[in-house]
């Protein structure tokens, strides 16, 4: 029953490869995000999405795209894998707006 | 972006003793949040601040929101080796909670 649960956990790449990540949670929350960390484990936000819609794009590559089929799931497709996009990428929820995120146990993309 | 200058970077520190870290923004933040990343696992929120001056504990863990609003301390008292991890402070980029900043993180090594 876990709240934020994401998968794979670890995915090993060639470069210019195409990935996704799937994140679901059962937390009843309407606002879901993507975060990148560094090696250096610098949190960094990718995206944000409330109620299906997305809110914050931070200047993120055109070759990542996330989606959001239901407020309830959020995935992330890579295409054209490059060397840098190797990161730990963590999917949360909150409800609303209160800065309160629950967080996935992580997904580790290493490019080779 | 805002700026989140979190110190120290790291300590290392004996069960038992008490410890302190503390975040700085370059602009007013009207949340603070401090966060803990265990090895392997996403980050879990500790403590929400919502009001200036506002001072919380959760069990031997207490945090302020300074009353410039431009800063917050976590403290922890007693540690134990469990309290091991990385710290992370994080407010609202730009007053937007959808889009959260977060501090370099203080890593804390606790020795038996």
């Amino acid at each position: 029953d876990t709240a934020v649960s994401q998968t794979p956990k670890y995915l090993v790449t060639q470069m210019g490869n195409d990935k996704s990540i799937k994140c679901e949670q059962n937390l009843g929350h309407d606002t879901m995000y993507w975060y990148k960390q560094d090696s250096k484990k610098f949190l960094k936000i990718m995206f944000s999405y409330n109620n299906k819609e997305l809110i914050i794009n931070e200047t993120v590559p055109n070759r990542f795209s996330p989606k959001s089929p239901d407020k309830a799931h959020l995935n992330l497709h890579i295409n054209s894998l490059e060397l840098g996009d190797s990161a730990v990428y963590f999917c949360a929820s909150s409800r609303g707006t209160t800065g309160e995120l629950f967080f996935g146990e992580g997904s580790r993309l290493t490019v080779l | 972006g805002q700026q989140l200058n979190q110190s120290p970077q790291s300590m290392f520190i004996q069960e038992g003793e008490d410890v302190s870290m503390n975040c700085t923004s370059s602009s007013i933040f009207n949340t603070w949040l401090w966060y803990k990343q265990d090895p392997g696992e996403g980050p879990v929120l500790l403590i929400a601040l919502y009001k200036a001056g506002e001072l919380t504990s959760n069990g031997r863990l207490t945090a302020q929101f300074g009353i410039t609003r431009k800063d917050s301390f976590l403290n922890i008292s007693a540690s134990i080796p469990s309290d091991v991890g990385i710290y992370f402070c994080a407010g609202p980029e730009g007053g937007s909670n959808y889009k959260l900043t977060f501090g370099k993180g203080t890593l804390l090594t606790v020795n038996p």
